[in-house]
């Protein structure tokens, strides 16, 4: 059974850049579409972009207005997540999930999460 | 930005019926986008309870049921138990006429009395 498992907790300054990553082992990576969400404190859940790893195909939402990029290392199996121009509301647990495709499909593997701080 | 609307809490005593809304609109649920479900522990990350509106996950009790109609859909959670305390969240697909997202519901917290 596939695990993903992301890199630990990180504290940023606003207006700097923050990666997440997100290292998958015990089964296919490639083939499946990888997303990023995040939840603030108490609040539900975003949906932040995905990517297909074999493609490389990504697919985002526009309100982020470009500041999310997902890459991958496919010879690692990890996901990647960069959020650059970060501000205070960026603060939240930062999560990867595994999905059939880039829209609509449930999110069936998680990561256990990474926190996110950013402190002006 | 939560699309989807969800009670903020429903609470029920061990054994008995407890039935969880979400409502969406005819951009995202009554569209003919599926619904999904997960149950997030306190601390944990979100797992996946039931997809495509009524399939349960692997390992899932079959006192979970999910259901939709028109433009939204309801999670019953039947023989409550004390495991079951968690918060709730569904999750669908919008096609605005701006952008394609994936929508989640505001959560539902379900106490075990």
């Amino acid at each position: 059974q596939v695990q993903l498992v992301q890199s630990g907790p990180d504290v940023k300054k606003a207006g700097s850049s923050v990666k997440v990553a997100c290292t998958a082992s015990g089964g296919t990576f490639s083939t499946y579409v990888i997303a990023w969400l995040r939840q603030a404190p108490g609040q539900g859940l975003q949906w932040m972009g995905g990517i297909i790893p074999v493609f490389g195909t990504t697919n985002y939402p526009q309100r982020f207005h470009g500041r999310v990029t997902i890459t991958t290392d496919e010879s690692t199996s990890t996901a990647y997540m960069e959020l650059s121009s970060l501000r205070s509301e960026d603060t939240a647990m930062y999560y990867c999930a595994r999905s059939m495709s880039l829209s609509a499909d449930a999110f069936d593997i998680w990561g256990q999460g990474t926190m996110v701080t950013v402190s002006s | 930005q939560s699309v989807l609307t969800q009670p903020p809490s429903v609470s029920g005593a061990p054994g008995q019926r407890v039935s969880i809304s979400c409502t969406g609109s005819s951009s995202n649920i009554g569209a003919g986008y599926d619904v999904h479900w997960y149950q997030q522990l306190p601390g944990t990350a979100p797992k996946l309870l039931i997809s495509g509106n009524s399939h349960r996950s692997s390992g899932v009790p079959d006192r979970f049921s999910g259901s939709k109609s028109g433009t939204s859909a309801s999670l019953v959670i039947t023989g409550l138990q004390a495991e079951d305390e968690a918060d709730y969240f569904c999750q669908s697909y919008d096609i605005s006429l701006s952008a394609r997202d994936y929508v989640f519901g505001t959560g539902t917290k379900v106490t075990v009395l």
